[in-house]
């Protein structure tokens, strides 16, 4: 069974601060990795990766991905206000549907 | 530029009702599926489906049923509402690049 672990579950920042939020995971015959952003309503897409050592970056955000240690991180530099969500972390699989599996998030909240 | 459609928001239902969510989506994508979301327990895969006439469970698929008719609709059945039922639902559909595009959200109580 596929598994993603986010870490930390909830986390605190005064604005300004840098913030790396980690996943782990476990999937059979992997295919890629996904970040993404819930607010108050539906989560929003914000990376995909699938090859390892390669830094995909918007903006303030960025992320990457190590295959062989089966983790990524997400970093947040000079984080806002508009930063505080839950950022879910989602691997698929290279089956016929490709199923995404979600790791639980990680709360962030930035204050003033 | 629609995107995905879901409908309602908001839902209240005593045990033993029936109901059914509805999603559309306008961007053609073959690939529709369900998710709820509980605290705690991120999202989880209800019913999927990757196109017209063809669906397959998820990880939590007992007491809801899906269909596919067309490749625009994928609604959501709840047969006998329970409380354990009771959740935020999404409908989501995904492009050929994987990313996947969610609607608003419903947010169900079960009583």
């Amino acid at each position: 069974e596929d598994k993603v672990v986010q870490s930390p579950l909830s986390l605190v920042v005064h604005e300004g601060d840098t913030v790396t939020l980690n996943c782990s995971y476990e999937v059979t015959n992997f295919r890629s990795l996904l970040w993404y952003k819930q607010e108050k309503k539906a989560p929003t897409f914000l990376f995909m990766l699938t090859s390892s050592g390669i830094e995909k970056k918007s903006g303030r955000l960025s992320s990457i991905l190590d295959k062989k240690e089966l983790f990524s991180i997400l970093n947040i530099t000079a984080t806002q206000t508009g930063d505080s969500a839950v950022y879910l972390c989602a691997v698929s699989n290279t089956g016929t549907a490709s199923k995404l599996t979600f790791g639980t998030g990680t709360r962030l909240q930035v204050t003033l | 530029n629609a995107g995905v459609t879901q409908t309602p928001k908001f839902q209240v239902l005593k045990t033993g009702q029936s109901m059914t969510l509805q999603c559309a989506q306008d961007m053609n994508h073959e690939y529709m599926s369900w998710y709820r979301q509980d605290p705690g327990m991120g999202l989880r895969l209800i019913h999927y489906s990757v196109g017209a006439g063809i669906t397959d469970q998820g990880e939590v698929p007992n007491g809801y049923n899906v269909s596919r008719s067309t490749t625009e609709d994928f609604p959501l059945r709840l047969l006998s509402a329970a409380p354990s039922q009771t959740s935020v639902y999404f409908c989501a559909s995904r492009d050929p690049n994987e990313k996947l595009f969610f609607g608003s959200g419903t947010q169900l109580s079960v009583l």
